[in-house]
């Protein structure tokens, strides 16, 4: 059974500060590897999708990273703001298409 | 050109009720998941619809829970004889999978915003 595991759990750091947030999974056969942004009291907004055969994707200042072998993912947000303060989810797609979660970073940008 | 709607926003009801909650996906997509996220925990699959295709239901937590997809589109997802355990929130997605070379795809899933559920 796939286990999908995020460290940390919470994050607080100064604006301005470039993070890295953490996502590990057991099993290595996965199709692709989604990083989700979740506000309080709303839905998930997908951030990244980063395909099996990829080794990273990059939006803006987010970078997200794949090592398949390893079972593992980074999110990288440079020059971190208020704005982006929320919760960070990763989740993989086995193939079966509904997707299995960590249960989240939840990053403090203080101003 | 609307998202996930999901509807009500937020239910409060007594142990033992049957509740319904309904989610609208975005027009065209053909997949439509629905997971459950209690406190303190991730986002649990429930199950998820494609297409004509009988739907995965390997993740509803117990024969309480049951959901149905009308003509490919709306779906509702049925909790009869509530418990506290039940309270969560609610999240619906829709996907258009994107089929491409040697077994890959895409499949973006898009959010609404959950139904918080509250069984006092």
């Amino acid at each position: 059974k796939q286990e999908v595991t995020q460290i940390p759990a919470a994050l607080s750091v100064p604006e301005g500060e470039n993070l890295v947030l953490n996502c590990s999974f057991t099993d290595s056969a996965i199709y692709n590897l989604q990083w989700f942004r979740q506000d309080p009291g709303k839905g998930l907004t997908s951030l990244l999708l980063i395909q099996s055969s990829q080794r990273e994707q990059t939006s803006g200042r987010l970078n997200a990273s794949l090592d398949k072998s390893s079972g593992r993912s980074t999110l990288y947000i440079a020059a971190s703001q208020p704005g982006d303060s929320a919760t960070y989810l990763c989740a993989v797609d086995t193939g079966r298409r509904a997707l299995t979660f960590g249960s989240g970073t939840r990053l403090q940008v203080q101003p | 050109g609307a998202g996930v709607s999901q509807s009500p926003s937020n239910k409060v009801t007594e142990k033992g009720k049957d509740v319904e909650l309904r989610c609208d996906p975005i027009s065209g997509h053909t997949a439509l998941y629905w997971y459950r996220q209690s406190l303190g925990q991730g986002l649990e699959f429930l199950i998820y619809f494609q297409g004509n295709s009988a739907p995965d239901k390997s993740g509803l937590p117990s024969d309480r829970f049951s959901a149905e997809r009308t003509g490919g589109s709306v779906s509702t997802l049925t909790i009869q004889r509530t418990q506290q355990e039940d309270s969560a929130v609610y999240l619906c997605a829709s996907s258009l999978v994107i089929e491409g070379l040697a077994g890959a795809f895409k499949n973006i899933q898009y959010f609404g915003a959950g139904t918080r559920l509250s069984v006092l």
